[in-house]
């Protein structure tokens, strides 16, 4: 079945260097890819999306790209902060409506 | 500043006994969603409602979980009997259709603990 796979499962960055994760999803005719971020004892918050009629959206320091082609989506944070720390999800919706996510990549900055 | 609201935050129950969760969407969304999240299987879609209908529930196990929306400012996760392996927090999100997808807004979640 349709499924989103997220990598990596765990990135540490020193403050300040860029972080990029990637998700690859299956099917084709998704047209719709969130991003969430999940503090400590929080629900995950709604970062950035992209609709698969652009490639590149960008809101200050993050970006994501989109490449359809390849079915795979990017989340890129430039000039990372301690703030920035916090478990990162992507999502595709399914043929059926269903929204599947990514298993979560947990983003350490280090100072 | 609008939010997705959910009681109670945390609740530890015994097995056997009834847990009911809470959760109010948004003004004026119509989709509301169930989730589960545990460290093993990440976040999981329970349930899900539009316009308070039931749209798909098949990642919930029936016999012991039920979800209703009484009316369009409550919805409700309800399981009886509860039992150990649902210790997990449970996330309510309500949002807008774009495209396929989804825009949701998250809760901040019931934490359970059935011992």
């Amino acid at each position: 079945g349709e499924n989103v796979e997220q990598h990596p499962s765990t990135l540490s960055v020193q403050e300040g260097d860029s972080a990029v994760i990637k998700c690859t999803y299956s099917d084709s005719a998704s047209n719709y890819f969130p991003w969430y971020k999940q503090e400590l004892g929080k629900g995950p918050q709604l970062i950035i999306d992209i609709r698969s009629n652009v490639g590149e959206k960008k809101d200050q320091r993050i970006a994501v790209t989109l490449n359809k082609t390849a079915k795979h989506f990017s989340l890129h944070i430039t000039e990372t902060q301690p703030e920035d720390s916090a478990v990162y999800f992507c999502a595709a919706p399914r043929s059926d409506d269903k929204i599947i996510f990514g298993k979560g990549t947990r983003l350490h900055i280090l100072p | 500043d609008a939010r997705v609201t959910q009681t109670p935050r945390h609740k530890v129950t015994e097995m056997g006994q009834e847990v009911t969760m809470r959760c109010q969407p948004i003004l004026g969304h119509n989709t509301v969603f169930w989730y589960r999240q545990t460290m093993m299987q990440g976040l999981e879609l329970l349930a899900y409602f539009r316009n308070r209908a039931p749209l798909d529930d098949s990642g919930m196990p029936k016999d012991r979980f039920s979800a209703e929306m009484p009316d369009a400012t409550l919805a409700t996760l309800k399981i009886q009997p509860s039992e150990p392996r649902d210790s997990a927090v449970y996330f309510c999100a309500s949002g807008l259709r774009t495209g396929r997808g989804y825009e949701q807004y998250f809760g901040p979640g019931t934490r359970l603990t059935v011992t």
